[in-house]
């Protein structure tokens, strides 16, 4: 079946780049989403990507798919102390009933 | 755009007692909802999909009596847990996928609802 998997948790240095990376497993996965978490609140979109691209990048975000390795990235550029989350990875079902496979989460830490 | 509300934020029961939550999409039409628990320190676990003017979908494992789902109209999701215990106790997220070329690839999540169940 589909699975999505994440390293559980990351450490930076405020002002440092922070990496959060993602392996899914069904090659047919549409789209790929990273979503925010911060503590005791709802998941907030950061961004998606179509599986045909190979980069996408908003502001200070930057996500890379590598659709042979099933590999997906996301690259924080400047990492604030307010990034400090739970960021997760998410596949789309492919049968497309609209369900996401979520990767169990990465908690970044951001250190002053 | 793309708000999705859920009321209450956080809501204390007695063992027994029924518990309504409520998810609206504020600014757009969601044709599917999405029903979500949380364990603290893990990761979403999907409970139903809900459908506008369909029955829900349960995912394996999830008692279908016990979480009542209703999709009335194409802005209003509940999810109602009945006869609460406090194994029931959780964070519950909602989600709304909208209509459109974006939007319906789309999940946007509520800001959750704490349940304690004394």
């Amino acid at each position: 079946g589909e699975d999505v998997e994440q390293s559980l948790f990351l450490s930076v240095r405020e002002g440092d780049s922070s990496v959060i990376n993602c392996t899914y497993t069904d090659s047919s996965s549409t789209y790929l989403y990273w979503y925010k978490q911060e503590p005791g609140a709802g998941l907030q979109l950061l961004t998606y990507i179509f599986s045909n691209m190979d980069m996408k990048q908003d502001q200070r975000l930057t996500v890379l798919l590598n659709k042979k390795d099933k590999h997906l990235s996301l690259r924080i550029a400047d990492t604030q102390t307010g990034d400090s989350a739970i960021y997760f990875c998410a596949e789309s079902n492919p049968g497309n009933t609209g369900k996401l496979i979520f990767g169990q989460g990465t908690t970044l830490q951001v250190k002053p | 755009g793309a708000v999705v509300s859920q009321h209450p934020s956080w809501v204390i029961c007695k063992s027994g007692t029924s518990v309504k939550i409520e998810c609206r999409s504020l600014d757009f039409q969601a044709t599917t909802m999405f029903w979500y628990r949380q364990f603290p320190k893990q990761s979403l676990m999907l409970m139903a999909t809900s459908n506008e003017g369909s029955k829900a979908t349960y995912e394996q494992g999830v008692e279908k009596d016990k979480f009542l789902i209703n999709h009335a109209s194409l802005t209003l999701s509940t999810l109602t847990v009945t006869s609460a215990h406090p194994e029931d106790s959780s964070f519950y997220i909602c989600s709304a996928r909208g209509t459109g070329v974006v939007f319906r690839e789309t999940q946007y999540f509520g800001p959750g609802t704490r349940l304690l169940v004394l």
